[in-house]
């Protein structure tokens, strides 16, 4: 069974750093790309960034690039996403989210969200 | 503002069709397949439809999604109270991103 569990959510200042983790099990992580996708709160669902099953390709949306860096460790199974200068429109609830391939392209797609942690940047 | 537009409610009585629009563009689902995701309420949304028209597994076939050209629907014939959810239409776009709808808001009357 797929699972992800997201981590490292919390309140953060403007102008603060967080880094949150997806510890993924149940399949093999290196062969597939994996993505987070956060939901401000009452919000839809936006794209953040993507990354191929190696690490070697990575994706940003435009809001975040520069700002946030994704990157995996696969001997450990996990998900990163380190984010800086976070805004107080950062604040959402951020999903880990697999891929059904290893290329990080328009073939492939989610397949299994995590639950979910909550980011919250204010004063 | 949503790459993908999506009308923000839709709703129907037990046992009625709903169906749910997606519209895009030539870079995204003009060129591209279609997903639908189902979010229930306080949970993580769930792959219903990938490759614009194929039901993931489990999903029943109450649930179809079809496509032409820039836009994309999904249909829930034999509406039930479990479907009352919010339902996002995606998409890759040839930016190199993947792009979301704004969601749909399912009401069962």
């Amino acid at each position: 069974e797929v699972q992800l569990l997201e981590s490292g959510g919390g309140l953060v200042q403007p102008g603060g750093s967080l880094r949150l983790s997806c510890a993924a099990s149940g399949f093999t992580f290196n062969d597939y790309a994996m993505s987070w996708v956060r939901q401000a709160p009452g919000e839809g669902l936006q794209w953040v960034s993507g990354i191929s099953g190696s690490g070697g390709g990575t994706y940003y949306a435009d809001s975040v690039k520069g700002r946030f860096t994704i990157s995996r460790d696969n001997s450990k199974n996990t998900l990163y996403l380190q984010m800086n200068s976070l805004r107080a429109e950062d604040t959402a609830v951020y999903y880990c989210a697999k891929d059904y391939r290893y290329y990080y392209d328009s073939y492939g797609y989610v397949d299994y969200w995590g639950q979910g942690t909550l980011v919250t940047v204010s004063s | 503002q949503s790459v993908l537009t999506q009308p923000p409610s839709a709703s129907g009585t037990p046992g009625q069709r709903v169906t749910i629009s997606c519209s895009g563009s030539s870079s995204n689902i003009g060129s591209n397949y279609v997903y639908w995701y189902q979010q229930l309420p306080g949970t993580a949304p769930k792959l219903l439809i990938y490759r614009s028209n194929q039901r993931s597994s489990g999903v029943p076939d109450r649930f179809s999604g079809s496509k032409s050209g820039t836009s994309a629907s999904l249909a829930i014939s034999g509406l039930r109270s479990e479907d009352e959810a919010d339902y996002y239409c995606a998409g890759w776009d040839d930016s190199l991103k993947w792009v979301f709808g704004g969601g749909t808001k399912v009401t069962v009357l």
